[in-house]
């Protein structure tokens, strides 16, 4: 599976959008990008997934630039319950048993 | 909607005992992982069911087994425990390769 890269956190003010940037430069044609978040110490909540078109879900939309190297997770107005460590992973959709393999996540704190 | 149930939500061992998690996942669906997440760690799988049988295995210890169930229900059953297997463990659930939904977790303290 190919690697990403976050950063370690970001803030953003209630009530904005949030725009959280994902790098997956070694992405393979078949590889998906998917987002979860995990609120503390609950379990990770599975938020969008796409393979290279843009997506939109009652969550959140879901950017991937034209060469896939990057996306951008686009929470529109942010809410303090947003705030949560959220997860870009990258993986094979199609493989039985694909398991998640967690990288550093970015920290979102939502401010009021 | 009906979610991934994991039993029980907390668990105090002392080191060498044994443990058992339990995983409930969603109705229909056939596939389960295990998760462990140490203290200010990110969640690390550990094993993988498909059909009652192993599909895929991370850095699980020795001393950690599990299986699905012939009601799809798993058990992550751990023994001679250490203080380093403090930890939470999430199990997940999908049908098939679908996305996967999080049980609440099950908080281990080894003492």
């Amino acid at each position: 599976d190919a690697k990403t890269t976050q950063p370690p956190s970001m803030d953003c003010a209630e009530g904005r959008a949030a725009n959280l940037p994902c790098n997956h430069s070694t992405i393979s044609g078949n590889e998906y990008v998917y987002w979860y978040r995990q609120i503390h110490s609950q379990g990770p909540q599975y938020i969008i997934h796409g393979l290279k078109n843009n997506e939109t879900n009652e969550m959140a939309s879901l950017i991937i630039t034209e060469d896939r190297k990057s996306s951008t997770l686009i929470l529109p107005h942010a809410t303090l319950r947003d705030t949560a460590v959220y997860y870009c992973i990258v993986r094979v959709a199609l493989v039985q048993g694909g398991k998640l393999i967690f990288g550093q996540g970015t920290e979102l704190s939502v401010k009021p | 909607a009906a979610g991934v149930i994991q039993s029980p939500r907390h668990l105090i061992k002392e080191k060498r005992e044994t443990a058992t998690l339990k995983c409930y996942p969603i109705p229909r669906h056939d596939t389960v992982y295990w998760y462990q997440q140490g203290p200010g760690q990110d969640p690390q799988f550990l094993i993988s069911f498909y059909e009652k049988m192993q599909s895929d295995k991370g850095s699980i210890p020795d001393r950690f087994s599990a299986q699905q169930f012939s009601d799809y229900h798993s058990e992550l059953n751990m023994s001679s425990l250490e203080l380093g297997d403090s930890a939470l463990y999430f199990c997940a659930s999908s049908f098939s390769s679908g996305f996967q939904y999080f049980g609440a977790g099950t908080r281990l303290s080894v003492l």
